[in-house]
């Protein structure tokens, strides 16, 4: 079955650690997106990538970085720079440009940091 | 600038009807999603509208009026399960570009 799969699902971490967070689809998509999402806000875009090596600041991009070796993975990670890290994180993908429109998203990852 | 807007609560009772309602204020308009969330869980997409008029899709509907800015998510027969957050997102042309903007999300609370 096609799909996208983040992990871990809760992820528990300390003030100044980096840690980073796992993103894998098999649905042949060309682009691939990380959100974040807090209480009572919408979704906002950390980082984007359209091709393989190549991404883009999203709207909150400080503290985060990220890579895209390959089609199927994007890994995003949350430094010890990101001021409040703690937040649910989706992983999205889909083909710009070409039906069907809507982003597909994995699970999700609850990040804790303490 | 680009916004979306959308209420925060709802309630409703099972087997009603109820009506979701998005405006938004965007250049370059492509087209308007609608997505569910369940608590904890990822959205799922419920509907693509990108011409005016109403999409039926089951128990959903959605409706998309461009010269107005607006558009509903209609939900039938409504079940306990429906409680959820409904998300809408606004997809625009940003120059060589296309963004997507996405609203707070109204939650839909269902009662028996």
């Amino acid at each position: 079955d096609g799909g996208i799969t983040q992990s871990p699902k809760y992820l528990f971490r300390k003030e100044g650690q980096n840690v980073t967070l796992s993103c894998e689809q098999n649905l042949n998509h060309d682009a691939m997106y990380w959100y974040r999402q807090d209480p009572g806000q919408g979704l906002r875009l950390i980082y984007y990538s359209q091709i393989v090596n190549d991404f883009q600041k999203g709207d909150i991009a400080e503290g985060y970085s990220v890579s895209r070796e390959k089609k199927e993975s994007f890994p995003l990670t949350v430094t010890s720079a990101q001021k409040n890290p703690t937040a649910f994180y989706l992983c999205a993908s889909n083909t710009p440009g070409r039906p069907p429109y809507e982003q597909y998203f994995g699970p999700g990852t609850r990040l804790t940091v303490t | 600038g680009q916004n979306i807007d959308q209420p925060t609560e709802m309630t409703a009772t099972e087997g009603a009807i109820v009506q979701i309602n998005c405006t938004y204020q965007t250049s370059g308009f492509n087209g308007l999603f609608w997505y569910q969330q369940h608590a904890g869980e990822a959205p799922t997409f419920l509907s693509y509208n990108v011409l005016d008029g109403l999409e039926e899709k089951g128990r959903f509907s959605s409706f998309l009026s461009r010269s107005k800015g607006y558009s509903y998510l209609l939900l039938k027969e409504l079940q306990m399960k429906d409680s959820a957050s409904y998300l809408c997102a606004v997809f625009y042309n940003a120059g060589n570009n296309r963004k997507l903007i996405w609203g707070l999300g109204t939650s839909l609370a269902v009662n028996p």
